[in-house]
């Protein structure tokens, strides 16, 4: 248990639905982050949150769009996605941005996405 | 625009060796470097965090060091067991823009 829990576990959905990925932190921390880690690449950040505001959008398509209501919850909304958007998508979080302290991120267990 | 290389890309090793794991990146200003283990369908488990100021750190049978002005750090672990078969990721904070930085991760399997 890393206090990082993410529903679903897998989702398959065709290029035209709409659906949503949700994180959820029993921490206590203060930002959260959405990666996407492709195979035999390395993770990218998509987005980051620090006390529910975006601090920072890795340029990433807007048929992706992320939701912080509040310092515990992370939303990442899907769209029009297409064959290669295909990943694990990995939530975590961190006490403070990880680019002001040296904290480790804790991360959860991913969303595996399959977009047919 | 920091780079982060991780060879071997997958090693085998039988149980009770002692090994080495190598993470290399371009950056020197490095603000820390962290391992993460990674095992399938699972997310990424911190194992140790070492910051610029360090030169190692030290969790049970795991030990990182850092170099920053070769731009390397290793993992080893010793008297490995199969229950360290996983992929380890190394990253990097870059102080310089201010974002870790990912390797592809190094897959290592234990045999019993």
């Amino acid at each position: 248990e890393t206090g990082v829990t993410q529903t679903p576990r897998h989702l398959v959905m065709g290029m035209t639905n709409k659906k949503s990925l949700k994180c959820e932190q029993h921490l206590g921390h203060n930002a959260m982050y959405w990666y996407k880690q492709s195979a035999k690449k390395p993770l990218e950040l998509m987005f980051v949150y620090n006390f529910k505001e975006q601090t920072e959008n890795n340029s990433v398509p807007s048929r992706f769009s992320p939701e912080c209501p509040n310092s515990s919850h992370l939303f990442l909304h899907l769209h029009t996605l297409q064959p290669e958007d295909s990943a694990l998508y990995l939530c975590a979080s961190s006490q403070d941005l990880v680019s002001n302290s040296n904290q480790p991120q804790h991360f959860g267990d991913g969303t595996r996405l399959s977009i047919l | 625009k920091q780079e982060v290389t991780q060879i071997p890309a997958a090693l085998s090793v039988p149980e009770g060796e002692n090994l080495v794991l190598n993470c290399s990146f371009t950056d020197s200003a490095i603000y820390n470097l962290q391992w993460f283990r990674q095992d399938p369908g699972k997310g990424l488990t911190s194992l140790l965090l070492i910051q610029s100021s360090q030169r190692e750190q030290t969790s049970g049978r795991l030990n990182a060091s850092l170099d920053k002005s070769s731009g390397r750090s290793t993992l080893y672990i010793a008297a490995s067991q199969p229950g360290d078969s996983a992929t380890y990721l190394c990253a990097g904070l870059s102080g310089g823009y201010q974002k870790v930085t990912f390797g592809i991760g190094t897959k290592l399997q234990v045999i019993p």
